[in-house]
């Protein structure tokens, strides 16, 4: 069974402030990871994905890789209370030989970013 | 920006009937994805959809559940004789091989 853990939270920062979201998998042959936040009562919406060790930054976002540690991570810089949200961890598992496959989600972490 | 639409927003039905839930996933996106989420809880797979038939399905999509593309737009999840344990959010999602978008999803409420 193929899993993918998260804190759940809930994790409060002020605003202006980094928040740090961390995410393990278990699974070794993972080549894909992604960063969705979901507001309540709404869908997934990707933020971020990553594909190789090391950091990769976008706007405000940056996504973390370390396979060896099988560890996933998302800092966000100068938070927002818009940033008030769950974010779900998902790794893709690929359909036999295939560049696709199927996402599998960690449980997800509930920040708050407070005024 | 194209998206992926679903209907209907929220879906009420009684155990046992057969509902059928749409999508219309992003016009150039050949993978097509079927998740739901029950309250409080993961974002869980249901299949994958490529190339007109199943590439992929959970244990969770049992005979009760199929999917269908009845046309070059739609996508569609139908459940055949609804329980009460499968009241949730579904989401479909679509890929161009690479990044997996969301739909606005389905609340499918089973009394």
């Amino acid at each position: 069974q193929k899993e993918v853990e998260q804190n759940s939270g809930p994790l409060s920062v002020p605003e202006g402030a980094i928040a740090s979201l961390n995410c393990t998998y278990s699974d070794r042959g993972s080549q894909s990871f992604f960063w969705y936040r979901q507001y309540s009562g709404k869908s997934p919406e990707l933020i971020m994905f990553i594909y190789s060790n090391g950091d990769k930054e976008d706007g405000r976002f940056t996504a973390q890789l370390n396979k060896a540690s099988q560890y996933v991570s998302l800092l966000i810089r100068d938070s927002q209370p818009s940033d008030s949200a769950t974010y779900l961890c998902a790794v893709l598992t690929n359909a036999g030989g295939t560049s696709y496959g199927k996402l599998t989600f960690g449980q997800g972490t509930i920040l708050t970013v407070h005024p | 920006e194209p998206e992926v639409t679903q209907t209907p927003s929220h879906q009420v039905t009684q155990m046992g009937q057969e509902v059928i839930l749409r999508c219309v996933p992003i016009s150039n996106h050949l993978y097509f994805y079927w998740y739901r989420q029950i309250l409080g809880q993961k974002v869980e797979f249901l299949v994958s959809f490529y190339n007109n038939e199943i590439s992929e399905k959970s244990e969770i999509f049992d005979d009760q559940f199929s999917v269908e593309r009845p046309d070059g737009s739609n996508f569609t999840l139908k459940i055949r004789s609804t329980k009460l344990e499968d009241s949730a959010m579904y989401f479909c999602a679509s890929s161009d091989n690479r990044l997996e978008y969301f739909g606005p999803g389905t609340r499918l409420t089973v009394t």
